[in-house]
């Protein structure tokens, strides 16, 4: 089966600190990329960041960073700094063959300030 | 570049009504997702087009759902007859490439049609 799992369903976190949203999956397959994406109120959802899965390093977009730990299946990823803006729904997700995308539940964000 | 159109924006209809809605994807883009999104929860794929064919419409409720890729482009999802648990967000996405798994692939989405079911 192939699943993603996000255990958190809200968080919050003050302005300028930093929060990590968490993100499990489970797939038989050996090729895959993992995303994250942003959903804001506006609903339309936006790429925030991408990791292949093949890569070891850890993938890194401005304030967006994740940790991508390959043999527990885990892919957090942390937002630095946060900003206002970054209040939204965010979804974990990954392709496997034949671009097919799994998502999961999402964990909605608020940040304060 | 244009982004994934999708209208309407916002649909209310009573049960047992019919509804479309309709996708524009990204010019040149080979694979077209249709995705309903009910409140609080994850995109779930309805059905995948690659070009004409379709790749996955295991999870479209056939009964009462359809969809359609025009030449490969424009697509059309109905709902016929619409029950009460469709109300939803529904999603149009498209990618570029059409194969086994492509490398620097994304989803690209479009801003969603609402539609609330009476």
């Amino acid at each position: 089966a192939q699943t993603v799992t996000q255990s958190q369903p809200e968080m919050s976190v003050q302005e300028a600190e930093t929060v990590t949203l968490s993100c499990t999956y489970d797939t038989s397959e050996s090729n895959y990329y993992l995303f994250w994406y942003k959903q804001p109120p506006s609903r339309q959802m936006i790429l925030v960041i991408r990791q292949e899965a093949y890569k070891q390093q850890n993938a890194t977009e401005n304030r967006f960073s994740v940790n991508f730990q390959k043999a527990a299946k885990s892919f957090s990823l942390k937002i630095s700094d946060s900003q206002l803006g970054d209040t939204a729904m965010y979804f974990c997700a990954f392709m496997v063959r034949f671009n097919k995308f799994y998502f999961g539940s999402g964990t909605k964000l608020n940040v304060k300030p | 570049e244009a982004g994934v159109a999708q209208s309407p924006r916002y649909k209310i209809i009573e049960k047992r009504q019919s509804v479309a809605f309709w996708c524009n994807p990204i010019s040149g883009h080979a694979t077209l997702y249709w995705y309903q999104q009910i409140l609080g929860q994850g995109p779930k794929l309805l059905i995948q087009f690659q070009n004409n064919g379709v790749v996955d419409d295991s999870q479209l409720p056939k009964d009462r759902f359809s969809a359609e890729r025009l030449k490969g482009v424009d697509s059309t999802l109905k709902i016929q007859p619409a029950k009460l648990e469709d109300s939803a967000v529904y999603l149009c996405a498209s990618s570029l490439e059409a194969g086994m798994i492509a490398t620097n692939e994304k989803l690209f989405f479009g801003s969603g049609t609402q539609l609330s079911v009476l």
